[in-house]
């Protein structure tokens, strides 16, 4: 299957200081990437939806300027979390789907983020 | 709103046994439906993608079913192994191109 390689796979960083988190779509284009946060035993939450050469969509609650998205090519978006903070410690999971219709989303390896 | 739900939250069962994975969601008309695995602290393994006009998936020991008209999706795995010991997933699709709606999943714990 395609491969979407997200990195860096763990993170620990000092509170109020900024994280940014990647996601490539190795072997195929996607004009959306989702970016989702899993809190422990709770399941996948999306916060936003990030679209190629335009603004992100993000889910009601989710701070747009605490969490910022730019999707630049095809092939890759980036999260970057803003002025860390303790409550911002999560598991960050990327999705892409490939161009084509009817195809199933790849998923990253997520980022294990801890704020200090 | 769609709402996805998974039953039973966990599940213990001994190697070899036959099991079933239960999964609901309110709004029938959905695009897709996906399982996937999720080993702790790491990211998603699908599984099984089924599309709205089929009825059921088989890969290996695992076979999924859809049933629109009813809001449901099971999945289904033959012999169990220790190795299948994690967990799994269902989501939906409501349209295509949009972000899934995950449920919030069973974890498998099968012994040796």
């Amino acid at each position: 299957g395609a491969v979407v390689s997200q990195h860096p796979s763990r993170v620990i960083c000092k509170s109020g200081t900024s994280v940014k988190i990647e996601c490539r779509s190795l072997d195929f284009q996607a004009t959306t990437m989702f970016w989702y946060r899993q809190f422990p035993k709770k399941s996948l939450m999306l916060m936003a939806t990030s679209n190629e050469g335009s603004k992100a969509t993000y889910e009601q609650g989710v701070e747009k300027d605490k969490f910022l998205i730019n999707h630049a090519s095809l092939t890759l978006s980036t999260l970057t979390v803003t002025s860390a903070h303790p409550e911002d410690s999560s598991f960050y999971i990327c999705s892409a789907r490939p161009l084509e219709v009817n195809t199933e989303a790849f998923f990253g390896q997520g980022t294990r983020l801890t704020v200090v | 709103k769609q709402e996805v739900t998974q039953i039973p939250a966990a599940l213990s069962v001994p190697e070899g046994e036959n099991l079933v994975l239960n999964c609901s969601f309110t709004d029938s008309a959905i695009y897709n439906l996906q399982w996937f695995r999720q080993d702790p602290g790491k990211g998603l393994t699908s599984l099984l993608l089924i599309q709205s006009s089929q009825r059921e998936q088989t890969s290996g020991r695992l076979n999924a079913s859809l049933d629109k008209s009813s809001g449901r999706s099971t999945l289904y795995i033959a012999a169990s192994q220790p190795g299948d010991s994690a967990t799994y997933l269902c989501a939906v699709y409501n349209q295509a191109g949009t972000a899934l709606i995950f449920g919030k999943g069973t974890t498998l714990s099968v012994s040796s």
